[in-house]
């Protein structure tokens, strides 16, 4: 859903390890839900995109896992790299047909 | 194929002044969304425009913002009498609209500063 002001919650991880970065979304009709990938500075780009009537998509080392009994996304991402360092947002769709962002989470890799 | 595209990049204003942010979209992308985005913060939605319709402003500020996308030229986020609370990064993603998978293109966004 909407962020609301809060601050980013944040993820570290050591370099070679797996991040699971978790969402909640809000509207039980949304169908269709996207990752985004913010670098300082910059604008989102797309990671990996769900449709509802699935409940798992893989990518190149990312799969997000979509619950839609508790309204909950995850992005996991495999062997996680220093260039992988960024806020990740969940998006999801509206009625109207534009998405809606939740919160993020700023993830740190470690060297 | 230009991405979308977002000017000025950085902007200037003093309280009570206008800020207009321009948002070019992507080749073939006839809809527009803005969003709002303070340091630290998610992005939070304001609208979203067809060429010459708005389809959803319900995040836009009642007083002060407007928000137009012409049949021709890009999209024009206005705020007026702006205030220090205004300051922030505000992104343009576009899309193809209808039929299209629903993915969003971002611009690099326009970073607002209000003295």
């Amino acid at each position: 859903g909407e962020s609301v002001g809060l601050h980013l919650p944040t993820l570290s991880v050591q370099e070679g390890d797996n991040s699971i970065i978790n969402c909640a979304y809000s509207n039980s009709a949304s169908d269709y839900f996207i990752w985004y990938k913010q670098e300082s500075g910059k604008g989102p780009q797309f990671i990996i995109d769900i449709r509802s009537n699935m409940d798992k998509r893989q990518g190149q080392r990312v799969t997000v896992l979509l619950n839609k009994t508790v309204k909950h996304l995850s992005l996991q991402i495999a062997a996680t790299q220093p260039g992988d360092s960024a806020v990740y947002f969940c998006a999801e769709n509206t009625l109207q047909g534009d998405m809606r962002f939740g919160a993020g989470t700023r993830l740190t890799v470690k060297p | 194929n230009a991405g979308v595209m977002q000017n000025p990049r950085h902007l200037v204003r003093r309280r009570g002044q206008e800020a207009r942010l321009r948002c070019s979209p992507m080749k073939g992308h006839s809809h527009v969304y803005w969003y709002r985005q303070l340091p630290e913060e998610g992005l939070k939605f304001m609208v979203y425009l067809q060429k010459e319709n708005i389809i959803d402003e319900s995040g836009m500020p009642k007083e002060r913002f407007s928000a137009e996308f012409p049949k021709e030229g890009p999209s024009i986020l206005r705020i007026q009498q702006v205030v220090r609370g205004d300051s922030a990064a505000y992104f343009c993603a576009s899309s193809p609209g209808q039929g299209s998978t629903g993915e969003l293109f971002f611009g690099e966004g326009s970073r607002l500063t209000v003295l």
